[in-house]
């Protein structure tokens, strides 16, 4: 079945740095890929979406300087986390479709630890 | 505008017994809807799925769960709880695969011996 990898699964760095997390669909191109983020013991929060090719499309209250999303091909999107503080230490997960993929497939999340 | 609803936060369950989270839905259009499993530390995973056809839908591990319309429902049941099954547990919706899935907020379900 449809796979996303997403890498790393967990990282620790110091404040002020900037950190990429990557997701990528391994059997299946993916039109569109979605970032959230999840708090501590609360459901999902939709942050961005990722259309290949175009800018992405933020929801309300996401910073987008902060949290730069880049989508340059149809298997890999990138989520970067400049200038990171420890409010930004969360679980981060992306999810990969398509107009025929369904459901959209879920990576296993990266653990973003700001020291 | 999608909404999902989860009744109950926290579902206590014994080993054995019946597991049953709620789920409940608003949609404009006939809706797409999920169940997915979310263990410590980890991704979510798909447990079933339902898009059209058959309204009892049979999903991974035992699970399944039945759309009803009327009710506008989609709750997840399992006859027998096992400890392994102690996780969070979503319910989301959506209307296409290039649209971003709704998320109810999550039941955690905890089982005990």
């Amino acid at each position: 079945g449809a796979v996303v990898s997403q890498h790393p699964s967990w990282v620790i760095c110091k404040s002020g740095t900037s950190v990429k997390i990557e997701c990528r669909s391994l059997d299946f191109q993916a039109t569109t890929m979605f970032w959230y983020r999840q708090f501590p013991k609360q459901s999902l929060m939709l942050m961005a979406t990722s259309n290949e090719g175009s800018k992405a499309t933020y929801e309300q209250g996401v910073e987008k300087d902060k949290f730069l999303i880049n989508h340059a091909s149809l298997t890999l999107s990138t989520l970067t986390v400049t200038s990171a503080h420890p409010e930004d230490s969360s679980f981060y997960i992306c999810s990969a479709g398509d107009s025929r993929n369904q459901p959209q497939h879920f990576g296993d999340g990266t653990r973003l630890s700001i020291l | 505008a999608q909404s999902v609803t989860q009744l109950g936060s926290h579902v206590s369950v014994s080993e054995g017994a019946l597991v049953l989270l709620r789920c409940n839905y608003s949609s404009s259009v006939p809706p797409y809807l999920f169940w997915y499993v979310q263990y410590p530390n980890q991704g979510l995973q798909l447990l079933l799925k339902y898009t059209t056809g058959a309204t009892l839908v049979k999903g991974i591990n035992g699970f399944e769960a039945e759309f009803k319309k009327s009710e506008t429902s989609f709750h997840l049941t399992k006859p027998s709880a096992h400890m392994s099954d102690a996780a969070e547990y979503f319910c989301a919706v959506n209307p296409s695969g290039n649209t971003p899935l709704v998320f109810g907020k999550g039941t955690r379900l905890s089982v005990i011996a």
